[in-house]
């Protein structure tokens, strides 16, 4: 089976700290996402990597940040915290050649007071 | 740019109830159409679609999709109260290069089904 794990199920930060969000997964896909999931707004996709330190925008990117130095390991930084970045993240991932299925992970619940 | 919209945004029935769940979309290039049941935690697949009038099933569930209209309904038959749960639909584009395998969300549906 897929798996996705992601770092922490709940994480509560300060505005202005810098926030790691590290996603893993075992099936040696080369595509991974990271979203966030707000009530009423649905999933919006903050950035995506198709390989190895290759990166590209998704549709909500202003504030973040990510880092993919391994194939397995995509992580979203939150460079300076805020209030507006209270949301849950949920990273999936995805084989090339697969028509668009993605796998998610648990998802990380972060309030940021 | 890509857009998806699900309706209606919730639904409450009653157990043994049957439900259809609808989603429209406008996407360039469009290469694949995808259901996912989300409860408490991460969304879990349930069907691709990606022909037209082939209708995917599983159990109770059912999905269909409409390339033509752009639309795609999910069924679901003799609801149980374990049915609960937001339902996402979500579209994939065919396109060059890295930004292949993007998904687009709707807002998804949230299902309630009481005993």
């Amino acid at each position: 089976d897929v798996k996705v794990t992601q770092s922490s199920r709940y994480l509560v930060k300060r505005t202005g700290e810098k926030v790691f969000l590290e996603c893993v997964q075992d099936m040696d896909h080369e595509n991974m996402f990271w979203y966030r999931q707000d009530p009423g707004l649905g999933l919006r996709l903050i950035y995506f990597s198709y390989d190895v330190k290759m990166k590209e925008k998704g549709d909500i990117p202003e504030g973040y940040s990510v880092s993919r130095e391994k194939k397995e390991r995509f992580s979203l930084i939150l460079e300076s915290a805020s209030t507006n970045q209270t949301s849950m993240y949920l990273c999936a991932s995805t084989q090339t050649g697969a028509y668009n299925e993605q796998f998610f992970g648990p998802g990380t619940r972060l309030t940021v007071l | 740019e890509d857009k998806v919209v699900q309706s209606p945004l919730s639904l409450v029935v009653h157990e043994g109830d049957t439900v259809t769940l609808n989603c429209s979309y406008e996407v360039t290039n469009f290469r694949s159409l995808l259901w996912y049941k989300q409860e408490k935690k991460a969304p879990t697949f349930l069907f691709m679609l990606t022909s037209s009038g082939i209708e995917k099933k599983s159990g109770r569930l059912s999905s269909i999709l409409d390339k033509k209209e752009l639309f795609s309904i999910l069924n679901i038959t003799a609801t149980q109260t374990g049915d609960s749960a937001v339902y996402l639909c979500a579209v994939g584009p065919f396109n060059s290069g890295g930004s292949n395998y993007k998904l687009t969300f709707g807002k998804g549906t949230l299902l309630t089904v009481n005993p």
